[in-house]
């Protein structure tokens, strides 16, 4: 067990809804990530937040949003969905900067149709 | 397109065996991670190595880094049937997040 939670584990959804997905990081670590897993693209980078602020911006659409509450949980809002978004959502946790390991939530399957 | 690539593809192999697979990147680096990914589950990380580093080991994981040639390798030793998986490099080249390649599909045949 990682010890970062996320929910749901599965969700599925018609194309144009918004969805929110919740992740828990492991209790001390401050950085929250979220990757976009799927078929055909891969592990994608999509944002970093640390202790509550904005680190880093990967290929994030415009359509997503994400923050980091005080708590440090953290959600990613999914909004206009497409087919195309169908994919694993993955949250991982770290204590401090990159040079840490990630550690990762089982994900959340989004399915949209 | 990502930043490291893992070779092979996928890898199928007798329990007993070794299993090496390799990661090539393309830019400076300040570390390489090795990941592990059972079915539909989170990645697990195994071994992180340092720029300035040339070799790690974990239990049955050996990992090595050329930084000269831009790349990495796993050898896992003595596999077995629960060490099928994929597995991942992953690259931190700015410090502020990690760059993972597409995988080795791993499979131990008992």
């Amino acid at each position: 067990d990682s010890g970062v939670t996320q929910t749901p584990k599965h969700l599925i959804t018609a194309t144009g809804q918004r969805v929110t997905l919740r992740c828990s990081p492991r209790s001390g670590d401050l950085s929250v990530y979220w990757y976009q897993q799927s078929l055909d693209q891969g592990l994608q980078f999509l944002i970093q937040y640390y202790n509550g602020e904005e680190r880093a911006k990967g290929n994030i659409l415009e359509r997503f949003s994400a923050q980091q509450f005080p708590d440090l949980h953290s959600e990613l809002n999914l909004s206009s969905l497409e087919l195309g978004d169908s994919a694993l959502y993955f949250c991982a946790s770290s204590v401090d900067r990159v040079l840490s390991p990630l550690h990762f939530g089982n994900g959340t399957r989004l399915t949209v149709t | 397109s990502q930043q490291g690539e893992e070779d092979p593809q996928a890898l199928s192999i007798q329990e007993g065996e070794n299993a090496t697979m390799n990661c090539s990147y393309k830019t400076s680096i300040n570390n390489l991670q090795w990941y592990r990914q059972n079915s539909g589950r989170g990645l697990v990380h195994l071994i992180l190595i340092r720029s300035n580093e040339r070799e790690k080991h974990s239990g049955r994981l050996r990992v090595t880094l050329d930084t000269s040639k831009k790349s990495s390798s796993l050898l896992i030793t003595a596999s077995r049937a629960a060490d099928t998986a994929s597995y991942f490099c992953a690259t931190d080249t700015s410090g502020s997040r990690l760059t993972f390649g597409e995988g080795t599909q791993l499979t131990v045949n008992p």
